[in-house]
């Protein structure tokens, strides 16, 4: 089993720019992550979903979309990006009450 | 307030223990966790533990919990230079539809 894996694992973008980044799991979780992780501030919740077809907002939501059609897949989105969006970018999926398994993350450099 | 508090950093010797702590702030939370993140990658489960248990024990790790204080911790026995890494803890309150709130994670450097 791959786990959960994400693409692309790098990134620079310019400022303006739009790109998405995909999340893929083959463990049937119903719930997925995206958060991203920044020097000094752990781990801050982007958006997440309770199963297909359902998002919702995180902590940090602003500036972001997230899409979610098939089950397996998990998309973020950024219409716009900022320098303030250069982060690492972690998706998760877990079932109720499991853990949480991660992707190896996306380092998005935002120019 | 909302944060799960972590320590920024710890050093300690090969062979040594580690103990890492952790605060976090929803008496109700029911699950509580340990993560480890090594450079370049994502983070990988540790260990969890009940809110109704005190201790728990897997090898080389012991994880104590205090309710009444709201307090957790990481011990790691024999510290190698392989565990080196970020380790976050976790929490996850009760009717939260199952989000993990996480700590800023502490930095455990293992010297010879």
């Amino acid at each position: 089993n791959a786990g959960v894996t994400q693409t692309p694992k790098f990134r620079v973008l310019k400022t303006g720019q739009s790109m998405t980044l995909l999340c893929a799991q083959d463990m049937n979780h119903e719930y997925m992550y995206w958060y991203r992780q920044d020097p000094g501030m752990g781990l801050r919740l982007i958006h997440y979903s309770v199963g297909e077809g359902t998002t919702a907002k995180g902590e940090v939501p602003d500036g972001y979309n997230v899409s979610r059609l098939k089950k397996q897949n998990f998309l973020l989105g950024l219409e716009s990006a900022a320098p303030s969006q250069t982060s690492v970018y972690f998706c998760a999926s877990s079932y109720l009450q499991g853990g949480y398994t991660f992707g190896s993350g996306t380092r998005l450099t935002v120019v | 307030g909302e944060d799960v508090e972590q320590s920024l950093f710890l050093s300690v010797r090969e062979g040594d223990s580690s103990v890492i702590n952790c605060t976090y702030t929803d008496s109700s939370s029911t699950y509580l966790y340990w993560y480890k993140q090594e450079p370049g990658a994502g983070l990988q489960l540790l260990t969890y533990i009940f809110s109704n248990m005190d201790m728990k024990q897997d090898q080389r790790l012991t994880v104590l919990l205090n309710k009444k204080d709201k307090h957790l911790s990481l011990r790691i026995a024999d510290t190698q230079t392989g565990d080196s890494a970020i380790y976050f803890c976790a929490e996850r309150r009760a009717g939260n539809t199952d989000k993990l709130i996480f700590g800023t994670g502490t930095r455990l450097q293992v010297f010879p």
